[in-house]
């Protein structure tokens, strides 16, 4: 069964860290791109960083560059975003997603990000 | 940026057909994948490149795209159909790659 299983959410204040983990099983992680979506409460969803299988190839929204770094582990089947210099407008759940070509073929269940003083 | 745009909501008699339509400029030049979400729940992938479903998605779910519009169809709709939908492309034009629409309300009446 294919599973994506994110942690490592929680409250934060302003202008902190936090790194989420997305950990894969079910399926070869390494052959997959992969994309961290966020979507604030009561909001629709946003995409904020992808990753090709190898890790070479990055991209990141705007709202989000320069502050979060997104990187993986093949051999640990392992998916991390870093945030950093968080905000309050960063608040949402944050979902892990197995691409393919361009669409977003599977999701795990979301890590909830709070960042409020 | 590559704007997507969707009616915030869609109501539909249990039966009848729903139609989410997701406006974009010449949005038939790219390929449009939809998404269903559950309250609580994540996104599934229902409809990828304009009209293919994923195994495990009912016929009842089509898609196309043509022009400045793509559109998902959702025949002899259930209860069980109630859910926000969002429409997603990927854009080569700008840093921002994976562009979604803001989504729509199905409400089964």
């Amino acid at each position: 069964e294919v599973q994506l299983v994110e942690s490592g959410g929680g409250l934060v204040q302003p202008g902190g860290s936090l790194r989420l983990s997305c950990a894969a099983s079910g399926f070869t992680f390494s052959s997959y791109e992969m994309n961290w979506v966020r979507q604030a409460p009561g909001k629709g969803l946003e995409w904020v960083s992808y990753i090709s299988s190898s890790g070479s190839t990055i991209y990141y929204a705007d709202s989000v560059k320069g502050r979060f770094t997104i990187s993986r582990d093949n051999a640990k089947n392992s998916l991390y975003l870093q945030m950093n210099s968080l905000r309050a407008e960063d608040t949402a759940v944050y979902y892990c997603a197995r691409v393919r070509d361009t669409a977003m073929v599977g999701w795990g269940q979301g890590t909830l990000v709070t960042v409020s003083s | 940026s590559y704007v997507l745009t969707q009616p915030p909501s869609v109501s539909v008699a249990p039966g009848k057909t729903a139609r989410i339509t997701c406006g974009g400029n010449n949005i038939g030049s790219k390929s449009v994948h939809w998404y269903q979400q559950k309250p609580g729940q994540a996104p599934v992938l229902v409809i990828y490149y304009d009209s293919d479903r994923p195994s495990g998605i009912p016929e009842r779910f089509s898609g196309s795209n043509s022009g400045n519009t793509a559109t998902l169809t959702i025949s002899r709709v259930e209860a069980g159909d109630e859910a926000d939908y969002y429409c997603q492309v990927w854009d080569s034009s700008s840093d921002h790659r994976w562009v979604f629409g803001g989504g729509t309300k199905l409400t089964v009446l």
